[in-house]
């Protein structure tokens, strides 16, 4: 089992709220990890979103627009990425991270189209 | 104003070596550990290795474990990744920086093919 799964693609319209959800294993608690939000476009580097550490502290990216937020929902064992009003910009991958057992790992990413 | 430079990727045979290079400015580097991180063609992000502020850490993913080693050079603000053996599957580009701090450079590219 992965240790972050998230959904292969997601579309939504302009305008549209988008929610992207990032599954931590089972048997790993996502209250006791920080979990990372980066955007990528092709031929772009990594874009830092934002941050949800372990004790609850958000980081928010430079630059950042407000209305990227997120979570952590104990519940589902997951970390929330939550995109108010999408923009055609916002198309793009977006990849959850953690550092796990003495590596970084990313989720499998996120397509987000928007049309 | 953080920049991180990366520099060393090319057109590499089956086999071959490579060391990359990332020159960082902009922030205190021996505060921060640092991260190599790749992009392969239709694949997502994938982490490559991680190195302690002071070097006495290192962890790395295990496809490139006795192959890849990480390194840094403190008083040059640099950090290094001498990639040996390389193989089709470690054509990407590969970014430098700090996961944790959202710092990362352009990349620089790595195509391993006969």
């Amino acid at each position: 089992q992965a240790v972050l799964t998230q959904p292969s693609s997601l579309s939504a319209s302009p305008g549209a709220p988008a929610s992207l959800t990032c599954t931590l294993r089972s048997g790993d608690n996502v209250d006791s990890y920080d979990i990372y939000w980066y955007q990528q476009k092709p031929g772009s580097p990594p874009q830092y979103l934002l941050g949800f550490t372990s004790n609850s502290h958000k980081q928010r990216g430079s630059g950042v627009p407000s209305r990227f937020s997120g979570s952590k929902d104990a519940s589902a064992n997951a970390g929330i990425l939550f995109i108010s009003g999408l923009q055609s910009e916002d198309e793009a991958d977006y990849y959850c991270l953690t550092w796990h057992n003495n590596a970084w790992v990313f989720g499998g990413g996120t397509k987000l189209t928007v049309l | 104003e953080v920049q991180l430079v990366e520099s060393g990727g090319d057109l590499v045979q089956p086999g071959g070596s490579l060391r990359l290079s990332c020159a960082a400015s902009g922030f205190t580097f021996t505060s921060y550990w640092m991260t190599w991180v790749r992009r392969a063609p239709g694949k997502g992000l994938e982490w490559v290795a991680t190195i302690k502020e002071d070097g006495s850490e290192k962890y790395y993913v295990d496809s490139v474990k006795g192959r890849f080693t990480i390194s840094r050079d403190n008083a040059k603000n640099s950090l290094y990744l001498q990639m040996n053996s390389l193989r089709a599957e470690d054509t990407a580009v590969y970014y430098c920086g700090s996961p944790r701090y959202g710092h990362w450079g352009q990349g620089t590219q790595v195509t391993v093919s006969s």
